[in-house]
């Protein structure tokens, strides 16, 4: 059974720094691309960051781009997402997520989700 | 950049009912499209893949269809689980922004 878990959600001040982690298990890790997904409070979803399984291609939304840095450890089957220069706009609950991939074709979804951290940028 | 347009946002059905929801692309995106439903308080949960097929596990009354701009999601005999918001995805990860669908 896939799982995904996040952790390292919290309050923190306008300005201020987090980092996620996501610890996957029950599928080849190194073998798919993880993304970050995020939802604010009462909105839809908004995908945040990207990386591929060889670590070196990364994608970030344009809201993000320069403040947050997506990253993982395959040998820890993780996933990380370090949030720097956070404003209030970032708050919502974040999804670690799996791209979707069916007998060898990635179809560009997320067919695996976490259960959701909150990060709550607030004074 | 690729933008989703779903219609309606709200829409109100019964227990039984059919119903159809709309994602519109501003750009071509062949058949790159997923749809997901989320219930409050929870993770979403993908449906369709590639525009119609569906994710293992998904009850048959759902069905996607579409190509290019145009894709619907189609649930027939609508159950009291499927009272949810859904939401489309494409290619680059821009979802739509959400319909939620009510009892009526």
């Amino acid at each position: 059974e896939v799982q995904l878990v996040e952790s390292g959600g919290g309050l923190v001040q306008p300005g201020g720094s987090l980092s996620l982690s996501c610890v996957a298990s029950g599928f080849p890790f190194s073998s798919l691309s993880m993304s970050w997904v995020r939802q604010a409070p009462g909105k839809g979803l908004e995908w945040v960051a990207n990386i591929m399984q060889g670590r070196t291609e990364k994608y970030y939304a344009d809201s993000v781009k320069g403040r947050f840095t997506i990253s993982r450890d395959n040998a820890k089957n993780s996933v990380f997402l370090q949030m720097n220069r956070l404003r209030a706009e970032d708050t919502a609950v974040y999804f670690c997520v799996t791209d979707g991939v069916v007998r060898g074709v990635d179809y560009h979804y997320f067919d695996h989700w976490g259960q959701g951290v909150p990060v709550t940028v607030s004074p | 950049d690729i933008q989703l347009t779903q219609s309606p946002s709200f829409l109100s059905a019964s227990v039984g009912d059919r119903v159809t929801i709309t994602c519109r692309a501003s750009q071509g995106i062949g058949t790159y499209l997923a749809w997901y439903q989320q219930r409050p308080g929870r993770a979403p949960k993908p449906l369709i893949y590639a525009a119609s097929t569906l994710q293992s596990g998904v009850p048959s009354r759902f069905s996607g269809s579409g190509s290019g701009t145009q894709f619907t999601l189609t649930i027939t005999n609508l159950q009291p689980e499927d009272f949810a918001t859904y939401y489309c995805q494409e290619l680059t990860y821009t979802f739509g922004q959400g319909t939620k669908l009510e009892m009526k």
